[in-house]
């Protein structure tokens, strides 16, 4: 069954650290991997895409990498600032034929 | 103005009420999608649409039914609105890739739907 997992459900950190969300998918054939942000009452908005020759990417504070083996990837937030509390959303795409699996997200609290 | 315009933000209605979602996009991409989004849960596909002509049903369709009226909108109808429809509903796009099965998904800003 293709399942996205995340951990985890949510986090508190302080303003100015650094955080580290996780994501295993067992969606097979694997085409690619997202990182969304949802801000309170807001649609998610795209942060990094990965595919399967790919291990990291940034996005300014934001790095990603992904383990194609292990089917995991990491989202690691830099020097944390108070906009970086959202929710974070893993979302694994197959290839061949339409399925994008979403998973449940993160929930990041950055607090002064 | 947004780029993925949906209405109504909110909305309140009975049980065995019709409501209808309305979804326009000023992107010109060719893809739609109707997503919920429950507490706890990942955003789960109601329906998609590939083009105009082009209407499929996603993993928890039953309940619901799509218009696409044109490239830029469609519309999720709730032909009889019961309270386990209560959630929260996103309308995105997206732009056909070739080297990938999916392009970057763009949400609205969310209809938020309670059903009482």
């Amino acid at each position: 069954k293709n399942q996205v997992e995340q951990s985890p459900q949510s986090l508190i950190i302080l303003e100015g650290k650094n955080c580290t969300l996780q994501c295993n998918y067992t969606v097979s054939p694997f085409s690619n991997l997202r990182w969304y942000k949802q801000d309170t009452g807001r649609g998610p908005v795209s942060l990094t895409i990965m595919t399967f020759s790919e291990n990291t990417k940034s996005n300014g504070r934001y790095t990603a990498t992904l383990d194609a083996d292990t089917k995991q990837s990491s989202l690691h937030i830099t020097a944390s600032q108070l906009s970086d509390s959202a929710s974070y959303i893993c979302v694994v795409s197959a290839a061949g034929g339409f399925k994008t699996i979403f998973g449940a997200g993160t929930r990041l609290f950055v607090k002064a | 103005d947004a780029d993925v315009t949906q209405t109504p933000r909110n909305r309140i209605t009975k049980t065995g009420k019709r409501i209808m979602l309305e979804c326009s996009q000023t992107k010109g991409h060719d893809r739609m999608y109707w997503y919920r989004q429950d507490p706890g849960l990942g955003l789960r596909l109601i329906y998609y649409s590939f083009d105009v002509k082009d209407i499929n049903k996603g993993e928890i369709s039953d309940g619901y039914s799509v218009s696409r009226q044109a490239q830029a909108k469609f519309s999720l109808s709730l032909e009889s609105a019961i309270p386990n429809q209560t959630a929260l509903y996103f309308c995105a796009t997206s732009d056909f890739q070739i080297n990938a099965n999916t392009g970057e998904l763009f949400f609205g800003e969310g209809s938020r739907l309670t059903v009482l």
